[in-house]
């Protein structure tokens, strides 16, 4: 597509419920990337996936966070019973290769809140 | 561990006149570094790239410094405009190369 999918755009949900956030890349980016954004924070570094490698899971806050990706395409970011402190924005990247060097293309997020 | 600060959360200049924003980093010597710019309620957008054997880069308006030495990359926007106003990230990879670690931002406003 033309530029990077998230969905839904906004997900609210009960405190202890499971959720799972989409996110649609560029075509033929092959290096993937999920960061959280709190309010009025800086984007903390969750999970990269690049081409068939294994991922870079270093930022998952929690086991309660998990991604997959298949080959270079979509990916879901779930994060299972959910907390007052996951209500964040939560925003996916896509560069065309793994060193990121013509920068990366992000989407405009999904607003989680938890309730 | 890498740290990035960005010298103040908000900047407000006058339309017209030149915005330097601030992006100091410790604890290891990155090989490049990036800048994004993000409006409220959408992603960051990428604006440039400088590599640490650069000195100066330059887009249109704007115009990036490395200092390797001072651990320290400086951004420019000459000629400010109104729709200048935004957040502005500046962002090294990480040490492991796999992803950039992004500074909180410095909010810049210019008013007309």
């Amino acid at each position: 597509g033309a530029g990077v999918s998230q969905s839904p755009s906004n997900k609210v949900t009960e405190k202890g419920k499971d959720v799972e956030l989409r996110c649609d890349p560029i075509s033929g980016h092959t290096a993937l990337y999920w960061y959280r954004q709190r309010l009025g924070q800086g984007l903390e570094f969750l999970i990269y996936f690049q081409g068939n490698s294994a991922p870079d899971k270093s930022g998952l806050p929690s086991d309660r966070f998990s991604a997959e990706r298949t080959g270079e395409s979509v990916s879901t970011l779930t994060i299972q019973r959910t907390q007052q402190e996951d209500s964040a924005v939560y925003l996916c990247a896509s560069s065309l290769d793994g060193q990121g060097l013509d920068g990366y293309t992000f989407g405009s997020g999904t607003r989680l809140t938890v309730v | 561990s890498q740290k990035i600060e960005q010298n103040s959360e908000a900047l407000n200049i006058q339309e017209g006149k030149t915005a330097t924003l601030t992006c100091n980093y410790t604890n290891y010597s990155p090989a490049y570094l990036q800048w994004y710019r993000q409006d409220p309620g959408r992603g960051p957008v990428f604006l440039l790239l400088i590599r640490e054997n650069e000195k100066e880069k330059r887009k249109e308006r704007l115009k990036v410094t490395f200092d390797t030495t001072l651990k320290q990359s400086l951004f420019h926007i000459t000629a400010s405009q109104p729709a200048d106003s935004a957040t502005y990230l500046c962002a090294p990879p990480n040490q492991a190369g796999t992803a950039l670690i992004f500074g909180k931002g410095t909010t810049l406003s210019v008013s007309s």
